[in-house]
């Protein structure tokens, strides 16, 4: 079935540098993608949609500038956490469905990332 | 506005009992997509089931069932004579389309299960 691969699956950063967290449709084509994340023993909340070609869309309170977001092709949406803070410490989760398939296909996600900022 | 509401947090019962998670949405939209994930301790979301607003037949697969009650906006999951591998947090999520920027799920709380052999 399809995949969406997420790389890393686990990084720790200093505090003040940025970290980019990508996210790839193995074999389907993706033309919205979505980013979202999850503190401990919490929900995901969504953070974006990252829309192949064009701005991603920051759901209300999600800083844009601190999290960059870069939907170049229509298989890679990479989120890049600037300046990452120890608040920033979290489990990053994005998700994709097919572009072209059959509009029954599901969303599939991607392992996640773990960022710890110390 | 979309909202999912699974109000309970933490369920713990011994192998083989069944287990109802209970899952309730709201919504203005008269066509919705609701789901179940599995998210096992090691992070990954698992697909369960994805239902349509207009298909309220109940499903079964093996161990797993789900009820869809439209009237009361339900849409619980049933684990019958669980197992310990069942043992996870599971997502309730919502979405009012397949495609698109739409397509985002609203997720609820989540049930933590855990199984005791």
């Amino acid at each position: 079935g399809a995949v969406v691969s997420q790389h890393p699956s686990r990084v720790i950063c200093k505090s003040g540098t940025s970290v980019k967290i990508e996210c790839r449709s193995l074999d389907f084509q993706a033309t919205t993608m979505f980013w979202y994340r999850q503190f401990p023993k919490k929900s995901l909340m969504l953070m974006a949609t990252s829309n192949e070609g064009s701005k991603a869309t920051y759901e209300q309170g999600v800083e844009k500038d601190k999290f960059l977001i870069n939907h170049a092709s229509l298989t890679l949406s990479t989120l890049t956490v600037t300046s990452a803070h120890p608040e920033d410490s979290s489990f990053y989760i994005c998700s994709a469905r097919d572009s072209l398939g059959t509009v029954n296909t599901e969303a599939f996600f991607g392992q996640g990332t773990r960022l710890t900022v110390v | 506005a979309q909202k999912v509401t699974q109000a309970q947090t933490e369920i713990s019962v011994v192998e083989k009992e069944d287990v109802t998670l209970d899952c309730v949405y709201e919504t203005r939209d008269t066509t919705y997509y609701l789901f179940w994930y599995k998210q096992p301790p090691s992070g990954e979301l698992v697909f369960l089931i994805r239902r349509n607003s207009f298909d309220e037949q109940n499903e079964i697969s093996g161990r797993y069932s789900w009820n869809f009650q439209k009237s009361t906006s339900s849409f619980n999951f049933t684990i019958t004579a669980s197992q310990v591998v069942d043992s996870a947090v599971y997502f309730c999520a919502l979405s009012e389309a397949l495609t698109g920027a739409n397509s985002k799920l609203t997720f609820g709380k989540g049930i933590t299960l855990s199984v005791r052999p």
